[in-house]
């Protein structure tokens, strides 16, 4: 497709649950970011990728938080053990270019968590 | 305090009335200013994108950015009820920059018709 593809749109959680959300990025574009964001608030940086390298995960809330993206295309993210206050939507977004500045971000629709 | 301050609203106006929004920032080495779109349900998407201080205009949206007060606008002209979304407002910047944004909570704005 054209755009960011993020699945699932939709995922409910019990407390506990292990969930993986998939993000597939524009093809080409050697940027990656993940975003959490709450209801009401901004997004908030998790994690940025350049092509498969992981180079700056400083915004992961915690240890329960992990992304790969292992060929430099497709990137997951993994929540372990999902707790409530992990309710949000998660954005995906993609740049073509590699690093710095990379202003226009193309993001995904989301991916909402709900846990229960 | 957070590095991007941004009043959430709601701000309602007329259809047809000029709309201001705004953010303050902490950061000086913040160098590249952006104001991002998103409709309910959906992803944030690019509208303006501003290097350092200036203004930038694109149609009926103009952009500022003062660096002195650390202070950029938003301006739309002529709003249209399809301007309804919440607009985010966006930075990055700085020597060890990856090119993550920082945003603001961001501004719902409704267009009344």
């Amino acid at each position: 497709g054209a755009g960011v593809s993020q699945s699932p749109r939709y995922k409910v959680a019990k407390r506990g649950q292990d969930v993986a959300l998939r993000c597939d990025p524009i093809s080409g574009h050697v940027s990656l970011f993940w975003y959490q964001q709450a209801l009401g608030q901004g997004p908030e940086f998790l994690t940025y990728f350049q092509n498969e390298a992981q180079l700056d995960k400083s915004g992961l809330p915690s240890d329960r938080f992990f992304a790969e993206r292992p060929e430099g295309s497709v990137s997951t993210l993994k929540i372990q053990r999902t707790q409530q206050e992990d309710s949000a939507v998660y954005l995906c977004a993609s740049s073509l270019r590699d690093r710095g500045n990379t202003g226009e971000l193309f993001f995904g629709e989301g991916s909402r968590l709900t846990v229960l | 305090q957070k590095e991007v301050e941004q009043d959430p609203g709601p701000l309602s106006v007329p259809e047809g009335a000029i709309v201001s929004l705004n953010c303050t920032y902490s950061n000086s080495a913040f160098q590249y200013f952006m104001w991002y779109r998103q409709y309910s349900r959906k992803g944030p998407e690019l509208l303006m994108y501003t290097y350092s201080s200036g203004n930038k205009e694109d149609g009926r949206f103009t952009a500022q950015v003062d660096k002195s007060s650390k202070y950029i606008s938003l301006f739309i002209r002529d709003s249209q009820p399809s301007d309804s979304a919440t607009y985010l407002c966006a930075m990055s910047g700085g020597s060890s920059n990856t090119g993550k944004l920082i945003f603001g909570q961001g501004t719902t704005l409704q267009v009344k018709p």
